[in-house]
């Protein structure tokens, strides 16, 4: 199986921050990479598919970058509402699998 | 817009079955891909199935397989996925979510989800 490992695990920032999750992958998957955002007690949402392509309705603060198995999630300028937890998903290979996410805190 | 309802979660004892369904709007689920992901409580997220469009093909992960059967219903719009011998390592919040094809495979629509809990 395809393992996604991000780091940190935990990020505390402050509104107007750069944050950046980064996401890696045990083996080459090319452009299969995406990236969903989960606020608490709700449903996943898909922010960024392919690396790079910002979903419709995603503020623009967020993007995606990476190649091959280094991958990022940048967001220029945090916003309140982008407190959450943040997934990396592969779809190169079965089974898709989810990286252990990463939850960004209110510093 | 694309709207995904789940239903049927709830306190199962090990050992036992139960299905879960997930009824779409705003979308003609013969044209759709599908998947159920689920979360156990407090933990991250993790893929269970997909169905390819008109159901010609079913993936699972192997914590599933030979347990769980996905299966959908055009006519109704609906997914299901039957559930047997189940552990309390299946206790989690299923979601379903359509699975866009093009280009990147990606869960792009999800449901609210519905909570199984598996425990004597």
């Amino acid at each position: 199986d395809v393992q996604m490992t991000q780091d940190p695990s935990t990020l505390s920032a402050s509104v107007g921050d750069r944050v950046t999750i980064t996401c890696r992958a045990s083996q080459f998957i090319s452009l299969h990479l995406n990236w969903y955002q989960q606020r608490p007690g709700k449903a996943p949402k898909l922010l960024i598919s392919g690396i790079n392509s910002l979903q419709t309705g995603v503020p623009p603060r967020f993007s995606g970058s990476g190649s091959g198995i280094d991958f990022t999630l940048t967001i220029s300028g945090l916003q309140p509402e982008d407190f959450a937890s943040y997934y990396c998903q592969q779809s190169f290979l079965y089974p898709r699998t989810f990286g252990q996410g990463t939850k960004v805190e209110i510093k | 817009e694309v709207q995904l309802v789940e239903s049927g979660g709830g306190l199962v004892e090990p050992g036992g079955s139960l299905r879960l369904s997930c009824v779409a709007s705003g979308i003609n689920m013969r044209n759709f891909g599908m998947s159920w992901v689920r979360q156990a409580p407090g933990k991250g997220l993790e893929w269970v199935s997909d169905i390819t469009n008109g159901g010609e093909t079913i993936y699972y992960a192997d914590s599933v397989k030979g347990r769980f059967t996905v299966s959908s219903d055009s006519a109704k719009n609906s997914l299901y996925v039957d559930m047997k011998s189940l552990r309390a390592e299946d206790t989690a919040v299923y979601y379903c979510a359509t699975l866009a094809l093009s280009e990147v495979a990606r869960f792009d629509h999800w449901g609210q989800g519905t909570l199984l809990i598996v425990s004597s």
